[in-house]
């Protein structure tokens, strides 16, 4: 069964700390893997999509890292901000299918502190 | 900021009332799905449309129907809404046209704010 893991479930950090966020997956065949941020009561939005010949991409404070042999991925911040607290979500398409069917993982709750 | 919205943001309903959760992009994507998600939990896709007159069910079964006559619009309707269909509900859209092929730029879901629904 295609499976995406995510830990911690829930994590604390005082602001200006750097954290990371780990996913592992058991998807096959595998076509890419994203990482997303959810806000309380707003959709997810999109932060990184790596395909399997990526092993690192950065969008400003986050980065991600892939290794598509362990399947495994990482989601590093940097000097994490308050705005930084919300639910962060390993999402992994395979592609079996021209819809290229999503598995959602259940996120981990980041809570940022003054 | 991704120009897809949903209505109502928040709905309290009795059993057995219909209802039909609102979702519209403009941003002509082909693409639509809805997921449902409860607290803590993963998304499931519920429903997903690759445009115009198609829609297909996703991998969780749910006893709601979707339409898709326009390209914008991609609502959702519970018949007879029960306790059990108490969740919050997301809507997205993407690109076409590329499909998760490999070598080529994997598409971006964009997700409006959802709806949470609540029935009594």
């Amino acid at each position: 069964k295609n499976q995406v893991e995510q830990s911690p479930q829930s994590l604390i950090i005082l602001e200006g700390k750097n954290c990371t966020l780990q996913c592992n997956y058991t998807v096959s065949p595998f076509s890419n893997l994203r990482w997303y941020k959810q806000d309380t009561g707003r959709g997810p939005v999109s932060l990184t999509i790596m395909t399997f010949s990526e092993n690192t991409k950065s969008n400003g404070r986050y980065t991600a890292t892939l290794d598509a042999d362990t399947k495994q991925s990482s989601l590093h911040i940097t000097a994490s901000q308050l705005s930084d607290s919300a639910s962060y979500i390993c999402v992994v398409s395979d592609r079996g299918s021209t819809l290229g069917r999503l598995y959602f993982g259940r996120g981990t709750q980041l809570t940022v502190w003054p | 900021e991704a120009d897809i919205y949903q209505t109502p943001r928040y709905l309290v309903i009795g059993t057995g009332k219909k209802i039909t959760l609102e979702c519209s992009q403009t941003m002509g994507h082909d693409k639509m799905y809805w997921y449902q998600q409860d607290p803590g939990m993963e998304l499931h896709l519920i429903h997903y449309s690759y445009g115009v007159n198609s829609t297909e069910k996703g991998d969780l079964s749910s006893e709601s129907t979707v339409s898709r006559i326009r390209t914008e619009h991609f609502p959702l309707t519970l018949e007879s809404a029960r306790p059990s269909h108490t969740s919050q509900y997301l809507c997205a859209s993407s690109e076409s046209g590329k499909g998760e092929r490999p070598g080529l730029a994997p598409h971006i879901q964009y997700f409006g704010a959802g709806t949470r629904l609540s029935v009594l």
